[in-house]
């Protein structure tokens, strides 16, 4: 089992739809989490970091974490085509926390 | 206030030869990770470097590949003798104090090929 899992998708939404991305992870020692951006050849780029239980808004984005489920979660409000992008789930652990370990990336589409 | 900077920002080498990637850091950061990403994969961790120590090279295959982060300059990864499976993009990130609440900023990644 892959110590975070995500589902790479790819995901089509219409332009202003709600946009849910998922990661689910098994190691319980994991109490950083971040979502990163990443257009194509280009390097990731920091959207939410969090690390405590429940939800953190950030303009139309919205992180959530479920330490007790072990899934996190990215909601994208009123998306944009230039939200277009791979998104990736990062977890730091307790005792290794400066090792980011990432999940494969969602690509998201969001057509005009 | 510059980004991370890595060059080149693409590298073709032959199997055999040698390839040297250079990461800049962000001003006033002093820590230092490599990354990995292959095709079809996600990024994984490689090494971590502060001033002139390797913290973690946990990720990093034994034998053709070293890192280094010097007192003055870049840091280095280093791939010796590349073989067609080296071919991957390879990301550089700095951040100020590498706790658990500091925050990797990425450079925009060297695209190695290997022919």
């Amino acid at each position: 089992q892959k110590e975070v899992e995500q589902d790479p998708g790819p995901l089509s939404v219409p332009e202003g739809a709600i946009v849910s991305l998922n990661c689910t992870y098994s190691n319980s020692a994991f109490q950083y989490f971040m979502w990163y951006r990443q257009y194509s050849r280009k390097g990731p780029e920091l959207l939410m970091y969090t690390y405590s239980s429940g939800n953190k808004e950030d303009g139309r984005f919205t992180a959530q974490v479920d330490k007790s489920s072990k899934y996190i979660s990215l909601f994208i409000r009123d998306s944009q085509p230039s939200d277009s992008a791979t998104y990736l789930c990062a977890m730091k652990a307790r005792g290794s926390n400066y090792k980011l370990t990432f999940g494969k990336g969602t690509l998201l589409t969001v057509n005009p | 206030n510059a980004g991370v900077m890595q060059n080149p920002r693409h590298l073709v080498r032959r199997r055999g030869q040698e390839a040297r990637l250079r990461c800049s850091p962000m001003k006033g950061h002093s820590h230092v990770y490599w990354y990995r990403q292959l095709p079809e994969e996600g990024l994984k961790f490689m090494v971590y470097l502060q001033k002139e120590n390797i913290i973690d090279e946990s990720g990093m295959p034994k034998e053709r590949f070293s890192a280094e982060f010097p007192k003055e300059g870049p840091s280095i990864l280093r791939i010796q003798q590349v073989v067609r499976g080296d071919s991957a993009a390879y990301f550089c990130a700095s951040s100020r104090d590498g706790t658990g609440a500091d925050t990797q900023y990425f450079g925009p990644g060297t695209r190695l090929t290997v022919l």
